[in-house]
């Protein structure tokens, strides 16, 4: 179970983080994932990250604006992002990756809209 | 990088079969990919999983109508019995050591 949070509105250029709270399953054991939809469009990759935290991936489009980081002890995963674009509008989920690699779970999403 | 393939669109009426298909860039048929479907308003769902061979392995709670399949570089899920709550746009995805890819998404219609 999933439950991601944190989802505004926001200016451009400005920062927001986004917070997703795992539960009903060994959390420190997952490579969990960000996945965005902006709005009529599909889904798209934005980062990963190890179960352990020491290996952290990102689509080229949010790489050096976005980070991704997990507080295992709080089964918690975090999106902080920065310098925010109108194009990073999108609904925000949080998914779970399959011991093997694939997305198996998902949580509801987190709308962030970036307007002035 | 690995390309996925769908067709933007399906149908097929109450109680009918409808097949979609997900296709892997050239130079990438042995990837494994995952169906997600995505209802209306909502989040979306992971279906399963195809491997190269066609086996595949489904997610908690999905109905036995879905299946899967795999030939070359195409992956398939087929509905079988379409119920009205079937209507939704499906997704397929794939993953190597440092990303994923979705494909753009197929919308199924029952009519």
């Amino acid at each position: 179970h999933l439950v991601e949070s944190g989802g505004v509105l926001v200016r451009p250029g400005g920062s927001l983080r986004l917070s997703c709270a795992a539960s009903q399953f060994t959390f420190r054991n997952y490579n969990m994932n960000w996945v965005r939809q902006a709005p009529g469009k599909g889904l798209e990759w934005v980062s990963s990250i190890s179960s352990s935290g020491n290996y952290i991936y990102y689509t080229a489009s949010v790489r050096g604006r976005f980070t991704v980081s997990r507080a295992n002890s709080k089964n918690s995963l975090f999106l902080q992002m920065n310098s925010l674009r109108a194009e990073d509008t999108a609904v925000y989920y949080c998914a779970r990756e399959s011991d093997r690699g694939w997305i198996d779970s998902w949580g509801q999403g987190t709308l962030v809209t970036v307007s002035s | 990088q690995v390309v996925l393939t769908q067709s933007p669109s399906a149908s097929a009426p109450l109680g009918a079969s409808v097949k979609v298909t997900c296709t892997l860039s050239s130079g990438h048929s042995n990837y494994a990919i995952a169906w997600h479907q995505q209802q209306p308003q909502k989040g979306p769902r992971f279906l399963m999983k195809i491997s190269t061979d066609g086996s595949h392995i489904k997610g908690d709670g999905v109905p036995d109508r879905f299946s899967g399949s795999s030939s070359g570089a195409e992956r398939y899920l087929t509905i079988s019995s379409l119920q009205s709550e079937d209507e939704a746009d499906y997704y397929c995805q794939t993953w190597g050591t440092a990303f994923h890819v979705f494909g753009p998404g197929t919308k199924v219609t029952v009519l």
